[in-house]
């Protein structure tokens, strides 16, 4: 692994389902976010975390849970999707030094 | 509530055109702007800027942070096709923790 993973790569879901989007580091960032990118509304922050064991609200999380039992992964529940949810869903970590924020590939999710 | 606003929304040039992305924010706890280049899928990384300024060059793309007027602006020279992308510009927050505020992004489409 280099870099950030994702997965699913997309999915399509049925309104009520639960759904767990996956996000991998292998940098040893501290910090780790979940976006949300909708058309015309730019990237939005739904959780965050800036360290193993700590998470945190974003600007968008309702709907949403996140865990940090490590410092490698980062994963995303909808606990009952509805269609308002059908997004494509960035994950990212963080440089420390830098600020910089590295971005995985995106989950294109479907909520019918 | 903090906000990041980019303009224009949407932009059509000819190859070898100049180009000005504008990028302004009203935010608490500023720590540093970014400006991303968003082509198929994730977005990739351009510039950090803190200072006032001082701009930052990397070939054709060059950008500058004024944080008296609050806002910034990224520059490309000499467009080709394969700049045509959404620039994205996010504002780096600091609360015991980076978090990142986005603005829409600007769609840059650059014919031959």
């Amino acid at each position: 692994i280099a870099g950030i993973t994702q997965a699913p790569t997309s999915q399509i879901l049925a309104a009520g389902r639960r759904m767990t989007l996956r996000c991998t580091q292998d940098m040893r960032h501290n910090a780790m976010y979940w976006y949300r990118q909708d058309l015309g509304l730019g990237l939005r922050l739904i959780h965050y975390s800036n360290t193993a064991g700590t998470t945190g609200k974003g600007e968008v999380p309702d709907g949403y849970s996140v865990s940090r039992a490590n410092t490698d992964d980062f994963p995303l529940t909808l606990a009952s999707a509805v269609p308002s949810q059908t997004s494509v869903y960035f994950c990212a970590s963080s440089d420390p030094d830098t600020s910089e924020q590295f971005f995985g590939p995106g989950t294109r999710l479907t909520v019918l | 509530e903090d906000k990041v606003v980019q303009s224009p929304l949407s932009l059509v040039v000819h190859e070898g055109d100049t180009v000005t992305l504008n990028c302004s924010y009203e935010v608490t706890n500023f720590r540093s702007l970014l400006w991303y280049k968003q082509e198929k899928k994730a977005p990739t990384f351009l510039f950090m800027l803190t200072s006032s300024g001082i701009e930052k060059k990397s070939g054709r793309l060059s950008s500058i942070l004024d944080k008296k007027e609050l806002f910034s602006i990224l520059n490309i020279t000499a467009t080709q096709t394969g700049d045509s992308a959404v620039y994205l510009c996010a504002v780096e927050i600091w609360t015991s923790g980076s978090r990142l505020t986005f603005g829409e992004g600007t769609q840059l489409t650059v014919n031959p």
